[in-house]
């Protein structure tokens, strides 16, 4: 069965930063592209930034590209998200999601229960 | 960035009505399109891959079609579980991009 488990989250002050965990299990986990998606107290979903299952390459949204980091532990199989520099419009539950093949586009077929990361002073 | 957009924003319906949801891609992304469902305070469900492939587990009430840039969901018989918000996400290009979501509610 297949488990993605966040962990991480917390109160942070705005210029903080946090290191989001996503612990996997129950799949091959080197060989798929992970991803955060995150989302806003009552708003809609919001594709943070995705990495291949090998780690060599990676992807971001402009909101958060040069303050975020993705990256990954495939011996550890867990799957990270460092934010630094925090703002509160990064206040949201962030999720991490698995990509539903090896092969193919970014389509997700597994997602955690998701982080709160909230941002005030 | 690939625009994607949802209508209806919200929808109400009863239990055994017929529901379409539809998604528009500002371009063109092939079938690169997943349906989520979620409900308050849990996490998104992927119903739809591939604009039409069922995800295993599904009811075979839900369906989707499409392909280019318009897309639609489809329930064939509202039921009570089937009460949620649901969201489309395309795959054709980074950043990865979603619609603005659909409430379908209890009429």
């Amino acid at each position: 069965e297949v488990q993605l488990l966040e962990s991480g989250g917390g109160l942070v002050q705005p210029g903080g930063s946090l290191r989001l965990s996503c612990a996997a299990s129950g799949f091959t986990f080197s060989s798929y592209g992970m991803s955060w998606v995150r989302q806003a107290p009552g708003k809609g979903l919001e594709w943070v930034s995705g990495i291949s299952g090998s780690g060599g390459y990676t992807s971001y949204a402009d909101s958060v590209k040069g303050r975020f980091t993705i990256s990954r532990d495939n011996a550890k199989n867990t799957l990270y998200l460092q934010m630094n520099s925090l703002r509160a419009e990064d206040t949201a539950v962030y999720y991490c999601a698995k990509k539903y093949s090896s092969s193919g586009n970014s389509l997700f077929d597994y997602w955690g229960q998701g982080t709160l990361v909230t941002v005030s002073s | 960035d690939i625009q994607m957009t949802q209508s209806p924003s919200s929808v109400s319906a009863s239990v055994g009505d017929r529901v379409t949801i539809t998604c528009r891609a500002s371009q063109g992304i092939s079938s690169w399109l997943a349906w989520y469902q979620q409900k308050p305070g849990k996490a998104p469900k992927v119903l739809i891959y591939a604009a039409s492939n069922l995800q295993s587990g599904v009811p075979s009430r839900f369906s989707g079609s499409g392909s280019g840039t318009d897309f639609t969901l489809t329930i064939s018989s509202l039921q009570p579980e089937d009460f949620a918000t649901y969201y489309c996400q395309q795959a054709n290009s980074f950043p990865l991009t979603f619609g603005g979501g659909t409430k379908v509610e209890i009429k």
